[in-house]
């Protein structure tokens, strides 16, 4: 069965912080993409990344950066120097290559950024 | 290009009563699913639709909820004879074709369970 543990369930930062959000996933699939969310107090949950399990190069996208780790089933994402509009929930999601491919969601980190 | 549409956005019910969402993909997204989202927990998956076929429904999905998607665009959840366990958010996502493409969510519809 497959898992994705976010042992982190709140992180509070100082405004130009970096802060690092851990992901641990578990699956038997040797196919497999990995995601994260955005959920910011408003509900609405948005898609910030996509990565398959071949591709291991990290990736950075503005202020943010993934690592993803395939020896240690880790896929943890950076914020450098954090803004208080980054305060909200992030969920790591895993999904099986095929099928239907049904988002597994961690139980999220709510990241609270104060100024 | 608007996003995915809930409606409604709240629903406040007795027990015991029957409910019905509504949701509206991206035009042109065929893959359709059904989340259920609890305070301070992930979404959990509920059901899946490809165009018009229902293709995989969670065992957490009991025989009082049913999901259609006619025609394969809008999608209705309905969930009979209500009660106090079923409060929580619906959220609905959609995605285009292609291997795992990003899944797009709404904004939920939050019900409550009087």
């Amino acid at each position: 069965a497959q898992k994705v543990t976010q042992a982190q369930t709140e992180i509070s930062v100082v405004e130009k912080e970096d802060v690092t959000l851990d992901c641990v996933y578990e699956t038997r699939d040797t196919t497999y993409y990995l995601f994260w969310y955005k959920q910011p107090p408003s509900g609405e949950l948005v898609f910030l990344i996509r990565r398959n399990s071949f591709d291991e190069q990290n990736e950075i996208s503005g202020r943010y950066s993934w690592n993803f780790q395939k020896s240690t089933s880790s896929f943890n994402f950076t914020i450098t120097a954090s803004q208080v509009v980054d305060s909200a929930v992030y969920f790591c999601a895993l999904s099986e290559a095929f099928g239907s491919e049904k988002l597994v969601f961690g139980k999220g980190t709510k990241l609270t950024v104060n100024p | 290009d608007t996003g995915v549409s809930q409606d409604p956005r709240h629903k406040i019910t007795k027990r015991g009563q029957n409910v019905t969402f509504r949701c509206d993909p991206i035009s042109e997204h065929n893959r359709l699913y059904w989340y259920r989202q609890t305070l301070g927990q992930g979404p959990e998956f509920l059901t899946y639709f490809q165009n018009e076929a229902q293709l995989e429904k969670s065992r957490l999905l009991s025989d009082r909820f049913s999901a259609e998607r006619p025609k394969g665009s809008f999608s209705t959840l309905e969930i009979q004879r209500t009660e106090q366990g079923d409060s929580a958010m619906y959220l609905c996502a959609s995605s285009s074709p292609g291997v795992n493409q990003p899944q797009h969510f709404g904004d939920g519809t939050r019900l409550s369970i009087l």
